[in-house]
C-alpha cells in the first residue's frame, strides 16, 4: 500500500512568509504527528492529530499550527518564519488506536529553508 | 518527563560484523514502548523494531535484535552481520502510554559507519 506522502519536498521561504505543508498518511491509519528535525535540536514533536482533533502538542510557539481533515489527511502551518525554523519537517502515521504499538511510519519530509 | 540517551555520536564496524547500539531511556510509566529507527541519507526515518515494556522477550527483526534490560533501562539494538547499506544514522526512540501513540521521544542518533 502506498506510505506517507509529504508535499513540498523542498522549499524556501524568506523571514516573515508563512508556509503549510501537507502530509498524507497510509490508508487506514488515522493519527499523523508532525516532528522538525534540526542538526542543533534533532527530531522534536510538533502535534499529534487523531480523527480531525489535537491529542498532543509539544513545546512550540503558536506560530505552528496544524489540522487535519476528514481523510486523516494533514497541514501544518508555520506563521511569520524565522530563520531558525529551517529545519526537515517528518509527518508520520500510526492506526492511532487498537493495536497500534506505537510505530511510526515516515514521510521523506519536507525540507524548509529560511532565508 | 521521557527521556532518551545515546553516547555513541558515532560509530565503525567492519561489513559482516556485528555491531551494537546504545539506549538508554528515563521514564516513570509502567507501560511504554521503545523503538529503533534507521534515517538514511534521503531522510526518510524507518521503523526497525518495537518492544514493549511488557515483553519478556527480546524483539528480533531479522538481523536486528533489541537488548531490552529493563532494570537498567537500556534498549540496545544489536545489528547482526553488518552491511554497506546499514550506513545510516539510528534514532531510539520511546512512547509512553497508550494514549500518546503518536507522540515519541527521541535521542540524538547514532551514526553508523559500515566499512567494507
Amino acid at each position: 500500500k502506498a506510505g506517507v506522502t509529504q508535499t513540498p519536498r523542498y522549499l524556501i521561504k524568506t523571514r516573515g512568509q508563512q508556509v503549510t505543508l501537507s502530509c498524507s498518511p497510509i490508508s487506514g491509519h488515522r493519527s499523523v504527528s508532525w516532528y522538525q528535525q534540526t542538526p542543533g535540536q534533532g527530531l522534536q514533536f510538533l502535534f499529534e492529530y487523531f480523527s480531525e482533533t489535537q491529542r498532543n502538542k509539544g513545546n512550540f510557539p503558536g506560530r505552528f499550527s496544524g489540522r487535519q481533515f476528514s481523510n486523516s489527511r494533514s497541514e501544518m502551518n508555520v506563521s511569520t518564519l524565522e530563520l531558525g525554523d529551517s529545519a526537515l519537517y517528518l509527518c508520520a502515521s500510526s492506526l492511532g488506536a487498537g493495536e497500534d504499538t506505537g510505530e511510526l511510519f515516515f514521510g521523506e519530509g519536507s525540507r524548509l529553508t529560511v532565508l | 518527563a521521557q527521556k532518551i540517551t545515546q553516547t555513541q555520536p558515532g560509530m565503525f564496524v567492519q561489513e559482516k560484523e556485528a555491531v551494537t547500539l546504545d539506549c538508554t531511556y528515563d521514564t516513570s510509566d509502567q507501560s511504554y514502548g521503545l523503538f529503533w529507527y534507521k534515517q538514511p541519507s534521503s531522510g526518510e526515518m524507518i521503523f526497525l523494531i518495537y518492544q514493549g515494556s511488557y515483553d519478556e522477550q527480546n524483539a528480533t527483526e531479522g538481523r536486528y535484535s533489541l537488548n531490552f534490560q529493563k532494570a537498567r533501562k537500556s534498549a540496545n539494538l544489536v545489528i547482526s552481520a553488518s552491511q554497506l547499506g546499514d550506513s545510516a544514522m539510528y534514532f531510539c526512540a520511546m512512547r509512553e502510554a497508550y494514549a500518546n501513540a503518536g507522540k515519541s521521544t527521541f535521542g540524538d542518533g547514532t551514526t553508523l559507519t559500515v566499512k567494507p
